[in-house]
């Protein structure tokens, strides 16, 4: 157990509905990333929290994606108007601050979003 | 911007046996960490064995050690006894100590697939 939780595990929807999914880190975490991965490929950042502030996003973010995390403790992922693009595993990576960049990304489960 | 380099889509293994899964990378910078990440079936990413690219020492966590070398900008993992239990995909990852944007992502390889036969 890496101390990440993802909700839910899968999602199935149909194109151009709005799915969100959630991350719950411990509370340790005060990083936390969101990637995501596609069949066959390596996991392409997303975005990036520092407690509560986003502070980087990536160019495949889409303004049709937003993420949160209010309170610095969990995070939503919320994908709108979902396109077959969308089709992937989304994953959650959180860790310290404390111990710098040494410190260890914890990975959840991730959740296999499938766009129909 | 770094990229990640895994040229072995899969391997196999024997068990008990010893398997090397190559990584290559491209940066500028002098200093970072180098990562490999386990993912098994289940999908969850653990973390298998990191390097630190100032320490010249190669590192080791029993059963998995890598071969760093900086100058060549490659970092293969070697798995040594091969187990059932090892099968699934590894992932090499590259993560900057410089904070641009303070984010300091890993950058990930596509991955290696490895089969661990009987």
């Amino acid at each position: 157990d890496t101390g990440v939780s993802q909700n839910p595990r899968h999602k199935i929807t149909k194109r151009g509905q709005n799915v969100t999914f959630r991350c719950d880190p411990i509370s340790e975490h005060n990083r936390l990333y969101w990637y995501r991965q596609t069949l066959g490929q390596g996991p392409e950042f997303l975005t990036y929290f520092q407690n509560e502030a986003q502070l980087e996003k990536s160019r495949l973010l889409s303004d049709r994606f937003s993420a949160e995390r209010p309170k610095g403790s969990f995070s939503t992922l919320e994908i709108q108007r979902t396109e077959q693009g969308d089709s992937a595993m989304y994953l959650c990576a959180a860790g310290s601050i404390t111990g710098g960049l040494r410190s260890p990304l914890h990975f959840g489960n991730g959740t296999r979003l499938t766009v129909t | 911007a770094q990229t990640v380099t895994q040229s072995q889509p899969e391997m196999s293994v024997q068990e008990a046996e010893t398997v090397t899964l190559s990584c290559t990378y491209d940066t500028s910078e002098s200093d970072y960490y180098l990562f490999w990440y386990k993912q098994p079936p289940s999908r969850q990413m653990i973390l298998v064995i990191r390097q630190e690219a100032y320490k010249q020492q190669n590192a080791t966590e029993n059963r998995f050690s890598v071969n760093f070398q900086k100058a060549a900008k490659s970092f293969s993992l070697k798995i040594s006894d091969s187990q059932l239990g090892d099968a699934a995909m590894y992932f090499c990852a590259y993560r900057s100590l410089f904070n641009s944007g303070t984010a300091s992502k890993l950058t990930f390889g596509t991955g290696t697939r490895l089969q661990v036969t009987l």
